[in-house]
Formats: structure tokens, C-alpha cells, sequence
């Protein structure tokens, strides 16, 4: 079955800074990748998504870049800011298994003033 | 407003004395989810349904039971409680179509952090 591998486990970053995070999967029929931002004490939520169709994403400081001949996509955030802190998933899924999430193992991500 | 919610947020309690995660989202969506998210582990699916009366397991469904008698809520049962179920629980809701080939975003609730003693 599939299997998402996430890196780092954690990352800090100087405020301003870019900060990336990157996943591998192992099903090459993988064809829907969100990412989730996790807050403290809060459920994930939907920040970006990318489909094996499109190669980049992005949407304003964010952006998401897939490899799909590789099989690793990535997170970028730009002019990292406080609120940025948090701990981010990737998830990789197929429309096959009605688009069952498997996830990574999570990145806290520390923005340093 | 559109939520998810989750009942209750803390729980402590001792082996074997079965209890109930409750689970309610009012944006009627057809799939629901339960996850439980440990240190190093991210989130792993327990159970899973794609609408009323169609319930299927995920990654760990052992020592979990779910039912899906309404639409709205999707509670998690916990027949016999051990300590290796100590975690944090999200309950999840998302449309899934009438093919489920289409991937719609996944809300989540507050989570539950339970601990068996």
C-alpha cells in the first residue's frame, strides 16, 4: 500500500525566512496531494492542494511543487511570519480508493523572532 | 456556522470501562472519519463512512467500533478500553459525491484527547 515519508520532523526558521518541507509516496498512482496546517490544540485544516496533473500551486506565501517522475512534492512558505507556526501533514491519495488520505508524520515548523 | 464537533475534549478513564466519542458536523456531508494522531505516528484512519449505514475500517480499527445511524454524527465506541489506546482522536467530515472520485477537503473537529489508566 502506500507510504508517505515527511521531512523534517521539525524545522525552525529565522521570522522572514522561507521554510520548506518535503514528502515522499510510494504509489505511483497516487494523484491528489493536500497539505494540512495543524494549530495548537485545533483539528488540521486545508491550507493547499495539488493534483498529479499540475506540477505547481500556489497561493499567496504558499506554494506546492510536485515531482511526480521522482515522487516527492513539497511545501514552501515565504516571509515566514509567527502565525506560521504550527505542525504541518502531507497526505497523498488515489481516486481509486475514494481518495482515502495517507499521511505523513507531521513537520512542526518554529518561526523565531 | 460550519463545524465539526466533538464530545467530550478531555477524557480520563481506567481499562476495560467501555465509552463513546461523540461526533457531529452540520454540513451534511456524506463521508466521516476517525483518526487518532500520536507522536512521530501523524494521523492514522480507525474507521471510516461514506454515508449513512456504510461504515468501513481504516489503518487500525482494532479495539474501535463505529456506528452510522444519521447522517450528522459518526461516534466512535470504545468497548474495552487499554492503555495503548491513550491518544489524541479527530473526528472528520468531507463531501464525497455519489462516486467518491472527486476529492473534497476534509474538516475537522477539536479533537479528544483520551487517556486510559
Amino acid at each position: 500500500g502506500e507510504n508517505v515519508e515527511q521531512h523534517p520532523s521539525t524545522l525552525s526558521v529565522q521570522e522572514g525566512d522561507s521554510a520548506v518541507i518535503k514528502c515522499t509516496y510510494s504509489d505511483s498512482a497516487s494523484n491528489y496531494f493536500p497539505w494540512y496546517k495543524q494549530e495548537l490544540g485545533k483539528g488540521p485544516q486545508l491550507i493547499i492542494d495539488i493534483r498529479s496533473n499540475v506540477g505547481e500551486k500556489k497561493d499567496q506565501r504558499i506554494a506546492v511543487t510536485l515531482n511526480k517522475t521522482a515522487k516527492h512534492f513539497s511545501l514552501h512558505i515565504t516571509e515566514t511570519q509567527p502565525e506560521d507556526s504550527a505542525v504541518y501533514f502531507c497526505a497523498a491519495s488515489r481516486w481509486d480508493s475514494n481518495y482515502q488520505l495517507i499521511w505523513g508524520a507531521g513537520t512542526k515548523l518554529i518561526i523565531k523572532p | 456556522e460550519a463545524q465539526v464537533t466533538q464530545n467530550p475534549r478531555y477524557l480520563i478513564t481506567v481499562t476495560g470501562k467501555k465509552l463513546t466519542v461523540t461526533c457531529s458536523q452540520n454540513m451534511n456531508h456524506e463521508y466521516m472519519s476517525w483518526y487518532r494522531q500520536d507522536p512521530g505516528l501523524g494521523l492514522r484512519q480507525i474507521y471510516y463512512s461514506m454515508n449513512v449505514e456504510v461504515t468501513d475500517k481504516g489503518d487500525v480499527p482494532e479495539g474501535y467500533k463505529v456506528s452510522r445511524k444519521e447522517k450528522r454524527n459518526f461516534p466512535l465506541i470504545l468497548e474495552s478500553p487499554s492503555p495503548n489506546q491513550t491518544s489524541l482522536y479527530f473526528c472528520a467530515s468531507s463531501s464525497a459525491g455519489t462516486s467518491g472520485r472527486i476529492p473534497y477537503e476534509q474538516y475537522f473537529g477539536p479533537g479528544t484527547r483520551l487517556t486510559v489508566t
